[in-house]
């Protein structure tokens, strides 16, 4: 069964540090894969999508078929980062079947 | 444009009683998702459905119908409500391939007593 994995559930850094939050899908095909942000009080809404290898608020994903990987990364966070994220996972044969991970809480302190 | 709608934002039930949560798009979406979250817990799939009339079980399906008359509406029915299903519920849509962004509700907040 596809899984996504994300094996912190709170990441701590100050204000101006680097920033990655990890996240590893089980699957042997080529599952199109997402980073989803909740700011406080706010809805679930789409971060970023690796088919579009685009860049969202200074955050980029790379995934890395070799390790099932699909990191997010920020070279310097700010506190407005602060939000809960979760990347999730959508596979072709299934375009209906959207997983998520469990999520990590992101706290970026001043 | 509303967007996806929850219905109640909040509710108390006590065990054993029944209720819908009712889940709405304006956007002509064809996918729609039901999610529950559970405290310190990620998202976990409990229906999905592709289009009006296709209901597909996620992971968490048990204790749970869904309906999918029209291509609005992906109401969520718990028959038998049980303090497990105490969680907050989330309805999501997206267009479909190749635009699957899923767009969320506010969330459902359920206490089962």
């Amino acid at each position: 069964a596809q899984r996504v994995t994300q094996p912190e559930k709170l990441l701590s850094v100050f204000k101006g540090a680097p920033v990655e939050l990890k996240c590893n899908y089980s699957y042997s095909g080529s599952p199109e894969l997402f980073w989803y942000v909740q700011y406080s009080r706010q809805r679930l809404q789409l971060l970023l999508r690796h088919i579009s290898r685009e860049s969202i608020k200074g955050f980029t994903a790379d995934l890395n078929k070799g390790e099932t990987s699909f990191h997010l990364k920020k070279p310097f966070a700010q506190e407005e980062d602060s939000a809960m994220y979760y990347c999730a996972s959508l596979y072709g044969g299934s375009q209906g079947n959207l997983i998520f991970g469990k999520g990590t809480k992101l706290s970026v302190k001043p | 444009n509303a967007g996806v709608t929850q219905t109640p934002k909040f509710r108390i039930l006590k065990i054993g009683q029944s209720m819908t949560l009712q889940c709405t798009q304006d956007m002509n979406h064809n996918y729609m998702y039901w999610y529950r979250q559970d405290p310190g817990m990620g998202l976990k799939l409990i229906y999905y459905s592709v289009g009006a009339g296709i209901t597909d079980k996620g992971e968490v399906p048990n204790g749970y119908n869904v309906s999918r008359s029209t291509t609005e509406d992906f109401p969520l029915r718990l028959e038998l409500a049980a303090p497990s299903q105490t969680s907050v519920y989330f309805c999501a849509s997206s267009f479909g391939h190749p635009n699957t962004e899923a767009f969320f509700g506010q969330g459902t907040r359920l206490t089962v007593v």
